[in-house]
């Protein structure tokens, strides 16, 4: 069973610092793997797509890396703004569905 | 090009009633799934239908049940509804399983009183 962890839980940081978001999985055996975003009550907002055969996607300020062999992807978030304070949460594709971190909650204060 | 739709936006029910949850996917998404995002248990997967069939479920009781109509429309009913299924319902849409990427619509905030 596919286990996706994302560290840290929470992150508070002042505005216009860069942001990592880390994610890891217990299976690499997967298709791809999808970061979102998530507003408090809202549904999710696609942020970036790595297929598996690919090391990174840019999309902007946002940068995420994959790394299957070791199980890990990282969300670089550059030169935050208080509109990006939001739940992002890494979800792999294996098979035929979505397995979701619990999310890191950022914060980025004015 | 529409998003993935859902409605009710909001539904309240009392202990015992049914619901119904409806999803329209992205034009040409075959797939669709639903989730469920209770308060503080993150998302878990419910069911996936393709092409019309239910493929696969997750680890919830009967009560929770669907259909995928022709057009790949989506309903998710749940029948003898508990406290404890209050929670944000998504769906989300894709073409095909093999991983092109999944849109989400915004959900159904489901209470139960």
């Amino acid at each position: 069973k596919q286990e996706v962890t994302q560290i840290p839980a929470a992150l508070s940081v002042p505005e216009g610092e860069n942001l990592v978001l880390n994610c890891s999985f217990t299976d690499s055996a997967i298709y791809n793997l999808q970061w979102f975003r998530q507003d408090p009550g809202k549904g999710l907002t696609s942020l970036l797509l790595i297929q598996s055969s690919q090391r990174e996607q840019t999309s902007g300020r946002l940068n995420a890396s994959l790394d299957k062999s070791s199980g890990r992807s990282t969300l670089y978030i550059a030169a935050s703004q208080p509109g990006d304070s939001a739940t992002y949460l890494c979800a792999v594709i294996d098979d035929y569905k979505l397995s979701f971190g619990a999310g890191t909650t950022v914060t980025v204060r004015a | 090009e529409a998003g993935v739709t859902q409605s009710p936006t909001h539904l309240i029910k009392t202990r015992g009633q049914q619901a119904t949850l409806r999803c329209s996917p992205i034009s040409g998404h075959t797939s669709v799934y639903w989730y469920q995002q209770a308060l503080g248990l993150g998302l878990q997967f419910l069911l996936w239908y393709d092409e019309g069939e239910e493929r696969n479920r997750g680890n919830f009781p009967p009560r929770f049940s669907g259909r995928q109509f022709p057009n790949y429309s989506s309903e998710l009913n749940v029948n003898a509804l508990e406290l404890e299924d209050s929670a944000l319902y998504l769906c989300a849409s894709s073409f095909g399983s093999d991983g092109y990427g999944y849109t989400f619509g915004s959900g159904t905030r489901l209470t139960v009183v």
